[in-house]
């Protein structure tokens, strides 16, 4: 079955500093990844994707990701954190054939100190 | 361009009753997707609907249940309800069925 690993429940960074988020996935076949972010109060908003091709993706926000496929894994970076960027953030894993089933790693709260 | 809507954002039921959220997706977009989330299990999908039907389902008992109507409005029901029913049920809409989805802001149930 397929499952996505969010290893860091909660992540603390500075004002400027830059940050990384993991993300693992179990799957057969290579999956669909996504990275979501929600606000309190709010429901949840696509940061990016990825499909195939590059496995380095650009997304909004100044957040990019980049698939491993070796190490089954699709992390979230970002250069310099913005206060505004404190949300949780969620990974998610879907599938061809799938729709729009997702499945969403357990996420990783984001505070940001400044 | 509208985003999606759920209505009501808020609402307390008690155990044993019903309850019946409501969801309008983007104009244009006729998937409709209903997720599930909790402290606990996190976000869990519930089902899907395009053009009225049901193309996807998850693991959730037969008290949950969807329409879709002909305007790709979109309604869940829950019967008999349970304290873990306790959550916020979120909608999504797509045009894509790539899992490229628009979240609108949930309803918020609460189970006494």
């Amino acid at each position: 079955a397929q499952s996505v690993t969010q290893p860091d429940i909660h992540i603390t960074v500075s004002e400027g500093a830059s940050l990384e988020l993991r993300c693992n996935y179990s799957y057969g076949a290579t999956p669909y990844l996504f990275w979501y972010v929600q606000s309190p109060g709010q429901g949840l908003q696509l940061l990016l994707k990825y499909f195939s091709g590059d496995t380095l993706v650009q997304g909004i926000k100044g957040f990019e990701a980049e698939f491993k496929r070796s190490q089954s894994s699709f992390n979230l970076r970002k250069p310099s954190v913005h206060w505004s960027d404190a949300a949780e953030y969620f990974c998610a894993v879907g599938f061809s054939g799938g729709y729009n089933k997702l499945i969403f790693g357990a996420g990783t709260r984001l505070a940001v100190h400044p | 361009k509208a985003g999606v809507t759920q209505t009501p954002r808020y609402l307390i039921k008690t155990r044993g009753q019903q309850v019946t959220l409501s969801c309008s997706p983007i104009s244009g977009h006729r998937s409709v997707s209903w997720y599930q989330q909790t402290p606990g299990q996190g976000l869990q999908f519930l089902f899907e609907y395009f053009s009225e039907t049901q193309r996807n389902k998850g693991n959730f008992p037969g008290r949950f249940s969807g329409r879709q109507f002909s305007n790709s409005r979109s309604e869940m029901n829950v019967s008999t309800l349970e304290l873990g029913d306790s959550a916020l049920y979120l909608c999504a809409s797509s045009l894509k069925p790539t899992g490229e989805l628009f979240f609108g802001e949930g309803s918020r149930l609460t189970v006494l």
